[in-house]
């Protein structure tokens, strides 16, 4: 069965300030990974998704991440963030041989300072 | 457009009451998601339609009865509910393909009293 971590329940950064928030996930064959962002009180709405190919996957809103099989990591970035940004972010895996069931990670809250 | 709606945004409903949330998407997805998301906590999926057939059950308690009436509708008939059953109710839809991104709809904020 897949799994995924968010080590950092909490996260405080600095207006204009980079970002970056770690996922990393289990799962037996080549996982295609998600990462949302929810709003307080909101639903889910989808930031970027690796299914395969380039490594290195833009998404809206500035953001970025990086597939490393290797460290079984998809770690997501932000250059320099704004105080929209503040929110709860969520990492995922879809797993092709389970009916497309995404599993979440726990989540981690971006707040940011002015 | 990438847009999932929910109906109604809030709803307060009684231990005994009998009450339905809605789902519509106009997207042509085949495949229509309810999840349970508790404060603090990431979405719980409880029920998984693909093309109108029920495909997937985490076995949810049967107070919670899923329902598509057609490929744009999903239903979650709420009857009985727990005070536990408070949550925020989403949606999602994507293609019925494996390998598919899901859309998410606003959510519906259920409190049970």
């Amino acid at each position: 069965a897949q799994s995924v971590t968010q080590p950092d329940i909490h996260i405080t950064v600095s207006e204009g300030a980079s970002l970056e928030l770690r996922c990393n996930y289990s799962y037996g064959a080549t996982p295609y990974l998600f990462w949302y962002v929810q709003s307080p009180g909101q639903g889910l709405q989808l930031l970027l998704k690796y299914f395969s190919g380039d490594t290195l996957v833009q998404g809206i809103k500035g953001f970025e991440a990086e597939f490393k099989r290797s460290q079984s990591s998809f770690n997501l970035r932000k250059p320099s963030v704004h105080w929209s940004d503040a929110a709860e972010y969520f990492c995922a895996v879809g797993a092709r041989a389970a009916g497309n069931k995404l599993t979440f990670g726990g989540g981690t809250r971006v707040l940011v300072k002015p | 457009d990438t847009e999932v709606t929910q109906t109604p945004k809030h709803l307060v409903m009684g231990m005994t009451n009998k009450k339905s949330l809605k789902c519509e998407q106009h997207m042509g997805h085949r495949a229509m998601y309810w999840y349970k998301q508790k404060a603090k906590k990431p979405p719980e999926l409880m029920f998984v339609y693909s093309y109108e057939k029920l495909s997937i059950n985490e076995s949810v308690p049967s107070r919670f009865s899923p329902e598509c009436p057609n490929s744009s509708l999903l239903n979650l008939h709420l009857h009985a509910l727990q005070p536990e059953d408070s949550a925020l109710y989403l949606c999602a839809s994507s293609q019925a393909s494996q390998q598919e991104t899901q859309y998410f709809g606003p959510g519906t904020r259920l409190l049970v009293l």
